[in-house]
């Protein structure tokens, strides 16, 4: 069975500066990998998502994510923060199952907290 | 292009008492889904739609849970009776199903909040 770890709960930067978010997965199976934001009182939005293409993934509003699979990881990151980058992160992952299941498994969250 | 909506935004109610939620993906998508959010941690599926026929039900609560998706449309998804423990945000989801599997992306609606009292 699938899981990811977020590893840490909660981030802190200054405006500017770069942006790492951990994301640790387990899967039985050739993965797909997504990372999405969740701004207050908002649903949850799509930034990038890996599917065993290019190992390097850009998304939205310059965030970018590596699969590595040695590492089982799938860390996002920014080379600089935004303010109206804070909100909570979400690592999901799916196992691709020709039962037709397509359940994403998301990861505990982490909230990125920007400082002026 | 429209994206998933979802109401009502929030809900209060008793305990024991009952409340339905209601979805309408974009149009289109073939697949539903419904998951439940608790405060502090990732959502949870709780049911996936093909079309009008059940996928994945495995982790919906089906002594007090049921949803449906008349026609391979709209959804809504049913508690009765309410428990304090289902104080959580209903997310709703939908894709297109189209894109064999490994790159279908799931687009998420707004939430409805519940809180049982």
């Amino acid at each position: 069975a699938q899981s990811v770890t977020q590893l840490d709960s909660h981030v802190s930067v200054s405006e500017g500066t770069p942006v790492l978010l951990r994301c640790n997965y387990s899967s039985s199976y050739s993965p797909s990998l997504f990372w999405y934001v969740q701004h207050p009182n908002k649903g949850l939005q799509l930034l990038l998502k890996y599917t065993s293409a290019a190992t390097l993934v850009k998304g939205i509003n310059g965030f970018e994510a590596e699969f590595k699979k040695s590492e089982t990881s799938f860390h996002l990151t920014k080379p600089s923060a935004h303010m109206s980058d804070a909100a909570e992160y979400f690592c999901a992952t799916r196992d691709y199952m020709d039962t037709g299941r397509r359940a994403l498994t998301f990861g505990s969250g982490t909230r990125l907290q920007v400082q002026p | 292009e429209a994206g998933v909506a979802q109401s009502p935004r929030y809900k209060i109610i008793e305990k024991r008492q009952s409340v339905a939620f209601w979805c309408n993906p974009i149009s289109g998508h073939a697949t539903l889904y419904w998951y439940q959010q608790i405060l502090g941690q990732g959502p949870k599926l709780l049911i996936q739609f093909q079309n009008n026929g059940v996928v994945d039900d495995s982790q919906l609560p089906k002594d007090r849970f049921s949803a449906e998706r008349l026609k391979g449309v709209d959804s809504t998804l049913k508690i009765q009776p309410a428990k304090l423990e289902d104080s959580a945000v209903y997310l709703c989801a939908s894709s297109s199903g189209t894109s064999g599997g490994k790159g279908d992306t799931q687009y998420f609606g707004p939430g409805t909040r519940l809180t049982v009292l």
